[in-house]
């Protein structure tokens, strides 16, 4: 079935710090989006890229939708205490299958 | 709106003992999940319901019954719990259509013994 690679699994930064993961899928999407799960919570729908090279922001979150809609990633400047948590890409339904990706948890150190 | 909510918040069940999660939305959304989150596994999909009346199995369903009450309430039941089934248990809802956003209730921690 579709599977969709998120890289890195863990990423420890200093605050002030940027921070990137990717998404990476076998097979082209019609669609990706991003959520963030803070410790103990549960998952928070963040964006929807759909179009091939989309770029968009939110403050001081950027997400990118590659050229060949394969791959994602999402870029964070100058982190804060408050991007602390897991951010998860997914693919897009297909039929009754919908699958996120393992995750990238993201610790900031103060 | 309370979104979506889930009950039990947490569980402990010893082998081969039964139980059902319940969760309801209040989004009048058609289509609603059962997700289970393991460590370093991510979000798994267990069954999925487009609409009242209607379930199919997700990538992880082998232990697992469901049942879409209306088009509020998706219950998910385990008939004899294995304690491989130890897990944080999510359900969520989406509208479904151009931007098929997922909304998650709070999740539900089981503990199998």
């Amino acid at each position: 079935g579709q599977q969709v690679m998120q890289i890195p699994q863990y990423q420890h930064v200093q605050e002030g710090e940027d921070f990137t993961t990717y998404c990476n899928s076998s097979t082209t999407l019609s669609n990706i989006q991003w959520y963030k799960q803070r410790p103990g919570g549960h998952p928070v729908f963040l964006i929807q890229l759909v179009k091939s090279g989309e770029v968009k922001k939110q403050k001081r979150l950027t997400f990118q939708f590659g050229e060949a809609k394969k791959n994602s990633s999402l870029h964070i400047t100058a982190t804060q205490t408050t991007d602390v948590g897991t951010y998860f890409c997914a693919g897009p339904r297909i039929g009754n299958q919908f699958y996120f990706g393992t995750g990238t948890s993201l610790t900031v150190i103060p | 709106n309370a979104g979506v909510t889930q009950t039990p918040k947490f569980q402990v069940l010893k082998t081969g003992q039964s139980m059902t999660l319940q969760c309801a939305q209040d989004m009048n959304h058609n289509s609603m999940y059962w997700y289970r989150q393991d460590p370093g596994m991510g979000l798994r999909l267990i069954y999925y319901s487009a609409s009242e009346g209607t379930t199919d199995k997700g990538e992880v369903p082998n232990g697992y019954n469901v049942s879409r009450l209306n088009k509020r309430e998706f219950s998910l039941r385990l008939e004899s719990a294995a304690p491989s089934q130890t897990s944080v248990y999510f359900c969520a809802s989406s509208k479904a259509g151009a931007v098929d956003t997922q909304y998650f209730g709070p999740g539900t921690r089981l503990t199998v013994l």
